[in-house]
């Protein structure tokens, strides 16, 4: 049962620098999220998916790109690395808005 | 906006001891509540919920009740085991108005239990 799966677990990046987070999930689930946690902010919203093709912005979206191509898939993209982007980006998903949301083990961010 | 406010951490307490973490929402809608567990080195987990006025979440010793009049959803454990040294967020759900599945959290509170 792999629920949801991040990839990378850890990566360092230099400022200026692009990539992908991986998340993936074999729950056939229609909601999912992408969440960033920092120190005595809690978890604040990136971007969210309601369904393949269909992506909106949360709270804090600049800086990242998502698309849900698949139900499965649901990248996210730093487009120019920034050293405020250092965090640990968690990603959730859950069968309907009102479920509670499956997150996957986290990837931990570093931007010198 | 939707906002969840926790009282600070971290908390420290005594292995046996009572534990309540304090948790105060502000929604204009009829929100879902959840409290989660990140133990560390981990992803969330989610510890219980409740969807509407005066449901009680419950799972493992941890309880919350619902509050609307007080806008409230404090966790609490009759007694608390070394275990239980986590993280704890509370968070509130958007489905009463429109069904996104956006999560909004608390800040999170670091308890410590000692043996």
């Amino acid at each position: 049962n792999a629920g949801v799966t991040q990839t990378p677990k850890f990566q360092v990046l230099k400022t200026g620098q692009s990539m992908t987070l991986q998340c993936a999930q074999d729950m056939n689930h229609e909601y999912m999220s992408w969440y960033r946690q920092d120190p005595g902010m809690g978890l604040r919203l990136i971007h969210y998916s309601v369904g393949a093709g269909i992506t909106d912005q949360g709270e804090v979206p600049n800086g990242y790109n998502v698309s849900r191509s698949t139900t499965e898939d649901f990248p996210l993209r730093l487009l120019s690395a920034a050293p405020s982007q250092t965090s640990v980006y968690f990603c959730a998903s859950s069968s309907r808005g009102s479920q509670p949301q499956h997150f996957g083990d986290g990837t931990r961010l570093s931007i010198l | 906006g939707d906002s969840v406010t926790q009282m600070e951490g971290p908390v420290t307490l005594s292995e046996e001891a009572f534990l309540t973490i304090n948790c105060t929402y502000t929604a204009t809608g009829y929100p879902s509540l959840f409290w989660y567990v990140q133990y560390p080195g981990e992803g969330l987990q989610l510890l219980l919920k409740a969807t509407k006025a005066d449901d009680k979440g419950s799972n493992k010793g941890f309880e919350a009740t619902y509050r609307k009049e007080t806008t409230s959803f404090h966790l609490e454990k009759g007694s608390v085991q070394v275990s239980d040294s986590a993280v704890y967020f509370c968070a509130l759900s958007d489905d009463g108005s429109g069904n996104t599945g956006k999560l909004i959290f608390g800040q999170g509170t670091t308890l410590q239990v000692k043996p």
